[in-house]
């Protein structure tokens, strides 16, 4: 059974940074491309970034690109995501996903991050 | 990266249908058949009911249908019943290794 398990959310002060985790359980972490997707308090889904299985390609969503950093360790089975210079509009459940072919097909728990002061 | 566009809120009555519209633009919608659509229950994570338009993971109900039409998707719940009353977003694949999200729909089993 495909199992994914976020961690590392909680609060921190505008401009901070935090570094969420996402264990991987039930499949073979390294064959599959993978995403954070957030969804802030009360809105709609919005894709974060994404990593190939060899990490030789990453991409963001223009509001992070150079704020957010993705990574993975394909021999701990684990997703990362490094969140700096944190902003009050990054606050939100950040949902680790496995992407199947063009779809994002199984889904975290997900685990809320809230930048306040 | 802009948002797709779907309506905010859809309703129907138990055995009935209900279609929610999913649109975006040359280069998303109109451009992939990598269209999407998730379910969300209230404090649940999203769980995939369609991909590539309108096909359908193993355990969902074929209630669950979906099309595309140019630069919109849509998703047809046919049937409903009261389980199906969650928000529902559509997803395309937008180039480039990019992804958007639609906005959310509510939808009533009323």
């Amino acid at each position: 059974e495909v199992q994914l398990v976020e961690s590392g959310g909680g609060l921190v002060q505008p401009g901070g940074s935090l570094r969420l985790s996402c264990a991987a359980y039930g499949f073979s972490f390294s064959n599959y491309w993978m995403s954070w997707v957030r969804q802030a308090p009360g809105k709609g889904l919005e894709w974060v970034a994404n990593i190939k299985p060899d990490e030789s390609e990453k991409y963001y969503v223009d509001s992070v690109e150079g704020r957010f950093t993705i990574f993975r360790d394909n021999a701990k089975n684990s997703l990362y995501l490094q969140m700096n210079s944190l902003r009050v509009e990054d606050t939100a459940v950040y949902y680790c996903t496995r992407h199947g072919d063009w779809r994002f097909e199984y889904w975290g728990q997900g685990t809320l991050v809230t930048v306040s002061s | 990266q802009s948002a797709l566009t779907q309506p905010p809120s859809a309703s129907g009555s138990p055995g009935q249908s209900v279609t929610i519209s999913c649109t975006g633009t040359s280069s998303d919608v109109g451009e992939h058949d990598y269209v999407s659509w998730y379910q969300q229950h209230p404090g649940k994570a999203p769980k995939l009911m369609i991909y590539e338009v309108s096909k359908r993971p193993s355990g969902v109900p074929d209630r669950f249908s979906g099309s595309k039409s140019g630069n919109t998707a849509s998703l047809t719940v046919s049937g409903l019943q009261a389980e199906d009353e969650a928000d529902y977003y559509c997803s395309s694949y937008a180039g480039s290794k990019n992804w958007v999200f639609g906005g959310g729909t509510k939808l009533t089993v009323l």
